[in-house]
């Protein structure tokens, strides 16, 4: 199962992009990129998730390095109600298990 | 659609004393989920069931034990409950889709064991 790593923390302005990196140097090839917050102790929401290439929603960006060892995720134009813990998580070799990690807090700061 | 309904969603236990978390979900997930919060931390898996009648064990299945008594429904049991359990539990699941298909997670069941 892919080990995930991310900063513990991060902060940004708002209004500007915020970029969160993670490490996943131990993905398999067929093993997706999930990305989830938490907003104070709520459930996770999804956000996006990816395999090889770029991808986009209403919500984020996804960019995925070609050797696939680490992603980042954009959030084009922070606001106040983006500050959350923001987690990278692989799917696991059965594509079923989610292994959370520590995620990184994401402060977005007036 | 309620989502993911788990009960209950405040729960004081003493040390010893037993108790069941409940959860159920109306999306006709295949998949469902298990975990748990300790302050400041991350999610970490206690255990999972792939589809009705199966059940695998996560990172912390210790001193927990699941039953998934139907599609819709994925019970997580404290059988001797422990100050180390006192967390916030959260359920969730997922869709039938092999290699992709997100989660949906309950609202959370805050335990807390004296």
């Amino acid at each position: 199962d892919a080990k995930t790593t991310q900063p513990p923390s991060m902060d940004c302005a708002e209004g500007r992009a915020a970029n969160l990196p993670c490490n996943h140097s131990t993905i398999s090839g067929n093993e997706y990129v999930y990305w989830y917050r938490q907003i104070h102790s709520q459930g996770p929401q999804y956000i996006i998730h990816g395999l090889k290439n770029n991808e986009t929603n209403e919500m984020a960006s996804l960019i995925i390095t070609e050797d696939r060892k680490s992603s980042t995720l954009i959030l084009p134009h922070a606001t106040l109600r983006d500050t959350a813990v923001y987690y990278c998580i692989g799917t696991g070799y059965n594509f079923n298990k989610f292994y959370f990690g520590s995620g990184t807090k994401l402060n977005v700061k007036p | 659609n309620a989502g993911v309904t788990q009960t209950p969603k405040f729960q004081v236990l003493k040390t010893g004393q037993s108790m069941t978390l409940q959860c159920a979900q109306d999306m006709n997930h295949n998949s469902m989920y298990w975990y748990r919060q300790d302050p400041g931390m991350g999610l970490r898996l206690i255990y999972y069931s792939a589809s009705e009648g199966t059940t695998d064990k996560g990172e912390v299945p210790n001193g927990y034990n699941v039953s998934r008594l139907n599609k819709r429904e994925f019970s997580l049991r404290l059988e001797s409950a422990a100050p180390s359990q006192t967390s916030v539990y959260f359920c969730a699941s997922r869709p039938v889709q092999v290699n992709t298909g997100e989660l949906f997670f309950g609202e959370g069941s805050r335990l807390t064991v004296l």
